[in-house]
């Protein structure tokens, strides 16, 4: 069974510290690994979707990163407007299209 | 462009009433997804549907549970006989036509459905 696990659950930062968050996943194939951001009360919004390992992609502080058994979401100096829960999601083969999303990362930056 | 649309926003449902969610996807889109979140719990995929086709159900409770698309319109997500653990937030994504590989979906803001 696909499987995508996030980790920590929650993570508190001070504004300017960075940190990563992670998410692993075990999948019998890979189409695309996806981050969504999700504001309490809100939809997710998309933020990055990669493709295969090595690839990154960058959004002013956030970097997202693949390999072949897990992603990063790395926050440089974040500010307070970063708090969200962060989502990780993926496409398999032969799962028509539907997303496995992890239970999701609780990002809090005091200032 | 406007974004994917959901209505109602909230809806509150007796145990037994029928709940109906709408949902509009974004301009040039025909795909649509419906997904439940549960509290502290994950998004979990319920449906696909493209226009009048149902693609994949293997995320929907076998019973009381209905999705439609239709040609005209937004697609509806049906409850039937609502239970208190049906509570949850739905929501709702679109993306455009399908290619080998990867693409995005977009959230709407979802519809909190509350059964008392």
């Amino acid at each position: 069974e696909d499987q995508v696990t996030q980790s920590p659950e929650a993570l508190r930062l001070q504004e300017g510290e960075s940190s990563s968050l992670n998410c692993s996943y075990t999948v019998s194939g890979l189409r695309g690994l996806f981050w969504y951001r999700q504001d309490p009360g809100k939809g997710p919004e998309f933020l990055f979707t990669l493709y295969s390992a090595g690839e990154e992609k960058e959004k002013e502080r956030l970097k997202a990163t693949l390999t072949k058994k897990e992603s990063f979401l790395h926050i440089t100096a974040p500010k307070p407007e970063d708090s969200a829960t962060y989502l990780c999601a993926v496409r398999v083969t032969g799962a028509n299209s539907k997303l496995t999303f992890g239970k999701g990362i609780t990002l809090s930056v005091r200032p | 462009n406007a974004g994917v649309m959901q209505n109602p926003r909230h809806l509150v449902r007796r145990r037994g009433q029928e709940a109906r969610l709408r949902c509009s996807p974004m301009k040039g889109h025909s795909h649509v997804y419906w997904y439940r979140q549960l509290p502290e719990e994950g998004l979990k995929f319920m449906v696909y549907l493209q226009k009048e086709n149902i693609i994949d159900e293997s995320g929907m409770p076998k019973e009381r549970f209905s999705a439609e698309f239709p040609k005209e319109g937004p697609s509806i997500l049906r409850i039937q006989q609502v239970v208190r653990g049906d509570s949850a937030a739905y929501f709702c994504a679109s993306s455009p036509v399908v290619r080998d590989g990867a693409y995005e979906q977009y959230f709407g803001p979802g519809t909190r459905l509350t059964v008392t």
